[in-house]
């Protein structure tokens, strides 16, 4: 099983509203990533969550807060968003280090327009 | 820092048809990834390298992580209509900090005649 769920796929807000996206996953992997899509373009990471701990942060602005609950769970709180911040926006997670293997898995992503 | 020039930014090629696209660094990684995305999905994960020279093959896919590190290729035999869709390149290198960081390609889009 290498099932990453993400909720919601579909998300449109206005620039004054909060909101959030969840990601599961539950194949025991001990860090879990968020990427932002923009049209044509490859991924781009955000942050990095390592055994439950913010380990990178890719310089992004304070309106987006991420939250690792525990360790199936990643959220990213949505806050006084801007309409260049809508992007799909992808959940990744991966096993660790100490089993040796890296690669990183992807949810379907949430789709997010600001209004 | 670190860039993946993958080539080519798109094909178009008829049903049937062999398919290569390949991926070069200026960096060295210790596992290379390939990827598909459709429009609109997240990225799957197709083929895995993790030694220098490997030949891997998945399907249809085939992949070969190059003997220097800095480079793969990606080949699909017989293409078929589902092939459509954009296919990233990976390079992956550990945080060293229980993590890992993708660095990824531009993307090869591809499409199918019927």
């Amino acid at each position: 099983d290498t099932e990453v769920t993400q909720t919601p796929k579909h998300l449109v807000m206005g620039m004054t509203n909060k909101k959030s996206l969840k990601c599961e996953q539950h194949m025991g992997h001990r860090a879990m990533y968020w990427y932002k899509q923009k049209a044509k373009k490859p991924p781009e990471l955000m942050f990095v969550y390592s055994y439950e701990k913010l380990s990178i942060n890719e310089s992004v602005p304070s309106r987006f807060s991420p939250e690792c609950p525990n360790s199936s769970l990643l959220n990213l709180h949505l806050h006084a968003l801007q309409p260049e911040d809508s992007a799909l926006y992808l959940c990744a997670s991966s096993q660790g280090i100490k089993l040796n293997t890296g690669e990183l898995f992807f949810g379907e992503g949430s789709r997010l327009t600001v209004l | 820092g670190q860039q993946l020039n993958q080539s080519p930014q798109s094909m178009f090629i008829q049903e049937g048809e062999d398919v290569s696209m390949n991926c070069t660094s200026s960096s060295i990684f210790n596992t290379w990834l390939w990827y598909k995305q459709d429009p609109g999905e997240g990225p799957v994960l197709l083929i895995a390298l993790y030694k220098a020279g490997e030949l891997t093959s998945n399907g249809r896919l085939t992949a070969q992580f190059g003997i220097t590190r800095k480079d793969s290729f990606l080949n699909i035999s017989a293409s078929i209509p589902s092939d459509v869709g954009i296919y990233f390149c990976a390079g992956l290198q550990p945080t060293g900090a229980g993590s890992y960081q993708l660095t990824f390609g531009k993307g090869t889009k591809l499409s199918v005649i019927p």
